[in-house]
């Protein structure tokens, strides 16, 4: 069983949906962190969390460190929301090694 | 800032050859990293460094070396190209402080295919 595991591994929705991206994890961790990979390959870190939730323009991600779980959430879903969500976990405190989910191919419909 | 940049983009080797995958970043991280990227299987650490002069191994380090000897420079090295090498690889860096980022301030190269026949 992996360690950190995403749920759903593809999602398909309409334009301005409201989109949840679930990550649970089975490790002590002392950051979750969520990353977005474009169709191009590139990829960007969109947050870091070690506890609550962070908000950056229409993107919300949380974290419940008792249940090792983690959503991110996109409110008002575009086409250019497109891409892949992976989140990955520091195991273990102070680590810097980052441990990755699979990922979770999210395609938003015109 | 060029951010973290990755050459080349694309390569083909034949079986036992060797090559060097170049990484540089412009940010004066300390952390770069090395990770692989294959189909089902999400993203593995191969090595990464803390700083000039250290390295340590990731996941799947067998098959690469690497040397960190400036801030600026993380190449990886293949030794003895293989076919289960063929994935496209990710360099990566970041602060140690993240100051106020929402995010990790974690940056990634634009990756190099690389495909071993």
């Amino acid at each position: 069983k992996n360690e950190v595991e995403q749920s759903p591994q593809n999602l398909t929705a309409q334009e301005g949906e409201f989109i949840t991206i679930n990550c649970s994890y089975s490790v002590g961790i002392s950051a979750l962190h969520w990353l977005q990979q474009h169709p191009g390959g590139g990829i960007v870190s969109l947050f870091m969390l070690s506890s609550g939730k962070k908000k950056h323009g229409r993107l919300i991600a949380t974290i419940n460190i008792q249940e090792k779980h983690s959503s991110l959430h996109i409110t008002a879903s575009h086409p250019r929301d497109s891409a892949v969500y992976i989140c990955a976990v520091n195991r273990g405190q102070g680590a810097q090694k980052l441990v990755f989910g699979q990922g979770t191919r999210l395609t938003i419909n015109p | 800032n060029a951010g973290v940049t990755q050459t080349p983009k694309f390569q083909v080797l034949k079986t036992g050859q060797s090559m060097t995958l170049q990484c540089a970043q412009d940010m004066n991280h300390e952390y770069m990293s090395w990770y692989r990227q294959d189909p089902g299987m999400g993203l593995r650490l191969i090595h990464y460094s803390v700083g000039a002069g250290i390295t340590d191994q990731g996941e799947v380090p067998n098959g690469y070396n690497v040397s960190r000897s400036t801030t600026e420079d993380f190449p990886l090295r293949l030794l003895s190209a293989a076919p289960s090498q063929t994935s496209v690889y990710f360099c990566a860096s970041r602060s140690w402080s993240t100051g106020t980022h929402t995010s990790s301030g974690q940056y990634f190269g634009p990756g190099t295919r690389l495909t071993v026949t």
